[in-house]
């Protein structure tokens, strides 16, 4: 699976909006953009994926560049509990979709009050 | 949906002694399953796969091992653990949901030795 690379960290406040940037320069066509989160203390879970177009869901928006190159998460209004580490993370559609995810390091994002 | 069931929810060990750890799924037959630790603050390591009973495969050679008696009952083991085993370990399978494959995870075992 193509490389993602994230910031380490980032911080926000409560009730406002916050993007994470995810860059993936080498994509291929057949590769779907899926964004976990991970609580503290919890296994990660699942929030938003897509391929080409923006993706909207009740947990979140992702926004997806026109090359594919990046994309952003977009927490409409972040409050304390999606404190998490966020981890954005590209599979193949074609031989990927039994395979396990593979993790790097994400995002930890701090929600300030 | 999957469910995924692990315990304890927390252990401590002593250097040298045993482990089992027991995750069980419910809402799916012949899931492939997985086994992950998590030192603290660092990413997913994958240690165990399973794509069916008796059929383990190992990630990175170590400590620990892994086995799969039934469709739905994954076990990590040690005969004899050391400090280096603390962490965070986490059960998962992938299944369907809606139009999509996920990856579903279990609550975890934080596990010390000490």
């Amino acid at each position: 699976d193509a490389k993602t690379t994230q910031p380490n960290s980032m911080e926000s406040n409560e009730e406002e909006p916050v993007h994470l940037p995810c860059n993936h320069s080498t994509i291929s066509g057949t590769d779907y953009i899926h964004w976990y989160r991970q609580l503290p203390s919890q296994g990660p879970e699942y929030v938003i994926h897509g391929l080409t177009s923006n993706v909207n869901n009740r947990m979140a928006s992702l926004a997806i560049a026109e090359d594919r190159k990046s994309s952003t998460l977009i927490l409409h209004r972040a409050t304390l509990r999606d404190a998490a580490v966020y981890y954005c993370i590209l599979r193949d559609v074609v031989s990927g979709s039994a395979r396990q995810l593979t993790f790097g390091s994400g995002t930890q994002l701090t929600v300030l009050p | 949906s999957q469910t995924i069931h692990q315990w304890p929810a927390t252990l401590v060990q002593p250097v040298g002694s045993p482990l089992s750890l027991e995750c069980t799924v419910e809402g799916t037959s012949n899931p492939n399953l997985y086994w992950y630790r998590q030192a603290a603050g660092r990413g997913l390591q994958l240690l165990f796969y399973s794509v069916g009973i008796g059929q383990i495969s190992s990630e990175v050679p170590q400590n620990l091992s892994a086995s799969r008696p039934q469709d739905r009952q994954f076990i990590l083991s040690s005969k004899k653990l050391l400090l280096s085993d603390s962490g965070f370990y986490l059960c998962a399978c992938i299944g369907l949901a809606g139009d999509h494959n996920e990856q579903f995870f279990g609550p975890g075992t934080r596990l010390t030795v000490l």
